[in-house]
């Protein structure tokens, strides 16, 4: 158990929609980021955050954002849904941003 | 950005043989450089990792090497087992800021 927590497990939604997916980092963990993983894909770095503030964006779309909570917590939110967005996204959480991730194990969303 | 290169794509290997996996970068500033596992299912698990002031680390079966004049670190998996069939993602981090995946190595180990 790596100490992230990622809800839901599974998302199963319609195009245009829109869905928030959430995640708690592991105690301790100032930094948050978000990826992206589509099928037989690599891990896409859409956005990290520490203690709240935006540290840095990847291929994040205009219709995704982002934020951190002060009791740590991250959302993403992902508006307009289109079938190429589903995948799974991964939550990962890191102590200081210079040591390793610990990965959440994911929510699979599936637009239909 | 940083430009992270993972080869191969696939790889299986008989249990018992080594497993070799390579990964190229491209910015010289990136200090930091993970390996991760990924089972099916899961979200990908830190085995170990190399720092830019050390060349290689080890521990077990699996080791690591940096050459950071090459641009280039390896992983390296000996006495294979059936549980060391994974996916593989290599990443490279600049100052933790960012961590930039290599596209992962699907390792399949036969018994």
């Amino acid at each position: 158990d790596s100490g992230v927590t990622q809800t839901p497990k599974h998302l199963i939604t319609a195009t245009g929609q829109r869905v928030t997916l959430r995640c708690s980092p592991r105690s301790g963990d100032l930094s948050v980021y978000w990826y992206q993983q589509s099928l037989d894909q690599g891990l896409q770095f859409l956005i990290h955050y520490y203690n709240g503030e935006e540290r840095a964006k990847g291929n994040i779309l205009e219709r995704f954002s982002a934020q951190q909570f002060p009791d740590l917590h991250s959302e993403l939110n992902l508006s307009s849904l289109e079938l190429g967005d589903s995948a799974l996204y991964f939550c990962a959480s890191s102590t200081s941003g210079t040591d390793d991730l610990a990965f959440g194990s994911g929510t699979r969303l599936t637009v239909v | 950005g940083e430009n992270v290169e993972q080869h191969p794509s696939t790889l299986s290997v008989q249990e018992g043989d080594s497993a070799v996996i390579k990964c190229t970068y491209s910015d010289s500033a990136s200090n930091y450089f993970p390996w991760y596992k990924q089972e099916l299912g899961k979200g990908p698990q830190l085995i170990i990792d190399i720092r830019s002031n050390v060349g290689e680390k080890k521990d077990q079966r699996i080791a690591v090497t940096l050459n950071k004049t090459a641009k280039h670190f390896s992983l390296h998996i000996t006495e294979t087992q059936p549980e060391d069939s994974a996916v593989y993602f290599c990443a490279a981090s600049i100052a933790g800021n960012q961590f930039y995946f290599g596209t992962g190595t699907s390792l399949t180990v036969i018994p």
